[in-house]
């Protein structure tokens, strides 16, 4: 998992809770993607960020919020959560217009 | 709606033997196709991609296909050894003004000893 890395792993919320994901990347890409990876789905596009502005909210629930403050960061903000919305979040990084994405190792959300 | 697919959802294969996952996909448009890695707990890894002006592209013991007539990408693993058991993801993209890419469902590969 080297160049992109996610924090916390795991997390269990309930559904009043309030928590937010990390996301930073090391490789000098300067376009971050949060993606939603459940049981049977695909992995499904949440977000996209180019050069910190968000160039794609692929119709997410205003219940998840996302923040770019500079290249190498980016946040997923979760309040009010249903659980349904348990899944792993990945992040992803690359340069923009260029295809392959680098991938975190994820954070495993369980929602009580 | 435009779709990528796979037709497998397990491939169980020996030690040693070669494995071939394959992909479907709809979108014509598509020039550049992905496949990715995903061992259990942990994210998707790269492994090989190619551009729609090529057919075949190489690897260390991996092969990618692609029959753009009958829109179809496969992946060719040599040799399968048991660190392949993993899921397997095929992308595709394409130019809209932006490059996003679009995931199929996976296929799990599972190598016996």
């Amino acid at each position: 998992e080297t160049g992109v890395t996610q924090t916390p792993r795991h997390l269990v919320m309930g559904m009043t809770n309030k928590k937010s994901l990390k996301c930073e990347q090391h490789l000098g890409h300067n376009a971050m993607y949060w993606y939603k990876q459940s049981a049977k789905k695909p992995l499904e596009l949440m977000f996209v960020y180019s050069l910190e502005e968000r160039v794609e909210n692929n119709s997410v629930p205003s219940r998840f919020s996302p923040e770019c403050p500079n290249s190498s960061h980016l946040f997923l903000h979760l309040h009010t959560l249903q659980p349904e919305d348990s899944a792993l979040y990945l992040c992803a990084s690359s340069f923009p217009g260029l295809d392959e994405q680098f991938f975190g190792p994820g954070t495993r959300l369980t929602v009580l | 709606g435009e779709s990528v697919g796979l037709h497998l959802p397990t491939l169980s294969v020996q030690e040693g033997d070669n494995s071939i996952i394959n992909c479907a996909y709809s979108n014509s448009a598509s020039d550049y196709f992905i496949w990715y890695k995903q061992e259990s707990g942990k994210g998707p890894q790269f492994i090989i991609d190619i551009r729609s002006n090529m057919d075949k592209r190489q690897g260390q013991r991996v092969t990618v296909l692609l029959n753009k007539t009958v829109k179809h990408l496969s992946l060719q693993i040599a040799a399968t050894q048991p660190g392949d058991s993993a899921v397997y993801f095929c992308a595709e993209s394409w130019d809209t003004g932006r490059r996003a890419l679009t995931f199929g469902s996976g296929t799990r590969l599972q190598v016996q000893p």
